[in-house]
């Protein structure tokens, strides 16, 4: 099966430029997640998303930060305007409405550098 | 609150060494716990889930809910085992997943 696409792999913008992502997940997958991946530290989660409603959203700073999933599959992520601590490596998941032994499917990831 | 901690961020061993990459947990109920891995250049990808008790690679790990503990082991290090190692708790809520901040492998020749 196809994997989860994200796009662009790299971007590069100044402080206070907005910049957005974009997830296509894996065909079928109701859930979708972003996180959030500064160097040396695990993925945090931004956002969930399941089909286009939000489950938790409780760490997205939402004074810059937004998400939306229209349809229920693609979703973009924007950030305006962008702090120079956003430069972190933005990843993508998606996971099927299954049972307790789903996995969750990442992207490639976006790295993302504020200068 | 759940928490997942992996208290080592480099561990290097020799090529044919045993191998454990410590993670211990804090979760208000019956988590599901990961390993995922990370190759260089690649994407993120499951290694191992417990409720599969499998092996995979020759790794292993089981849940101790005593110890609150899922150590990933390996009797005989490889250098292509060398990668980042994330372990992770799916909440039993909503499918949430929470990782550590990763113990990165390094298997010298």
């Amino acid at each position: 099966e196809a994997g989860v696409a994200q796009s662009p792999r790299y971007k590069i913008i100044e402080k206070r430029q907005s910049v957005a992502f974009w997830c296509n997940p894996i065909s079928g997958h109701a859930t979708l997640y972003w996180y959030q991946q500064i160097l040396g530290q695990g993925p945090k989660l931004l956002i969930q998303f399941q089909n286009n409603g939000v489950v938790d959203d409780s760490q997205l700073p939402k004074d810059r930060f937004s998400a939306e999933r229209l349809k229920g599959v693609d979703s973009t992520l924007k950030i305006q305007p962008a702090k120079l601590e956003d430069s972190a490596v933005y990843l993508c998941a998606s996971s099927s409405p299954g049972g307790r032994d789903t996995e969750a499917f990442f992207g490639q990831g976006t790295r993302l550098t504020v200068v | 609150a759940q928490r997942v901690t992996q208290p080592e961020k480099l561990l290097s061993v020799f090529k044919g060494a045993p191998v454990e990459l410590k993670c211990n947990y804090s979760y208000s109920g019956s988590p599901e716990l990961f390993w995922y891995v990370q190759y260089s250049r690649q994407r993120l990808q499951l290694l191992l889930r417990h409720i599969s008790r499998e092996s995979i690679k020759g790794f292993t790990a089981d849940l101790n809910k005593g110890e609150t503990s899922f150590h990933l082991k390996k009797p005989f290090a490889q250098e292509e085992d060398s990668a980042m190692y994330y372990c992770a708790l799916k909440g039993i809520n909503f499918n949430k997943f929470y990782f550590g901040s990763g113990t990165k492998l390094n298997v010298k020749p």
